[in-house]
């Protein structure tokens, strides 16, 4: 149990488009999920924490309008990158903590790896 | 704010030698988590330690939580290849557990020579 996966794996995309990332939770109701960003050789970073049915909560210095997160139900949650720039490459990864399980667990989706061009 | 540090940031070892990171947490935490994420792969939850004191075993692996409870360390015996990736410390975000938010170490990158 507590599978979480992600789509797409890895994407590449032209300077100025959007992309969304989905996180879903598969075998169980994710109450919150989070968004890092990791870049080679380094940790992960917390980008956003989202609760199903409400706003996400942002880190200090993530852009919100850039980083469009949506929560819509207890087994997805999307990411879009808007106007990508080269910048904007990474690895991005999304947790889930829910029901039935540890209240401090997180459970990580397989990542997302994005290539600006 | 609250900072998570790990030490060493890379560790190379032969197949067979122990391995040992550190972790320590600028604040008290509730508890510590450990994770391990394989080269290109994403962060898989290894444990959780709670309590003051406490030491867990998962067969070669040993995880310590300090007296304190800002510090940790996980200790490798007789490593193998496939021991190698990032191992990572976590401990809940100051301010964040309402939500569980969690601040990671900055992980320490293990490679295993055959």
């Amino acid at each position: 149990g507590a599978v979480v996966s992600q789509h797409p794996s890895w994407v590449i995309c032209k300077s100025g488009t959007s992309v969304k990332i989905e996180c879903r939770s598969l075998d169980f109701q994710a109450t919150t999920m989070f968004w890092y960003r990791q870049f080679p050789k380094q940790s992960l970073m917390l980008m956003a924490t989202s609760n199903e049915g409400s706003k996400a909560t942002y880190e200090q210095g993530v852009e919100k309008d850039k980083f469009l997160i949506n929560h819509a139900s207890l087994t997805l949650s999307t990411l879009t990158v808007t106007s990508a720039h080269p910048e904007d490459s990474s690895f991005y990864i999304c947790s889930a903590r829910g029901r039935g399980h540890s209240y401090n667990e997180q459970f990580f989706g397989p990542g997302t790896r994005l290539t600006v061009l | 704010g609250q900072q998570v540090m790990q030490i060493p940031q890379y560790q190379h070892v032969q197949e067979g030698e122990d391995f040992t990171t550190y972790c320590n947490s600028s604040t008290t935490l509730s508890n510590i988590q450990w994770y391990k994420q394989r080269p290109g792969g994403h962060p898989v939850f290894l444990i959780q330690l709670v309590k003051s004191g406490e030491v867990k075993k998962q067969k070669r692996l040993t995880f310590q939580f300090g007296e304190a409870k800002k510090n940790s360390s996980l200790h490798i015996t007789a490593t193998q290849t496939t021991d190698v990736g990032t191992y990572f410390c976590a401990g809940p975000s100051a301010g964040g557990t309402s939500y569980g938010k969690l601040t990671f170490g900055q992980g320490t990158i293990l490679t295993v020579h055959p």
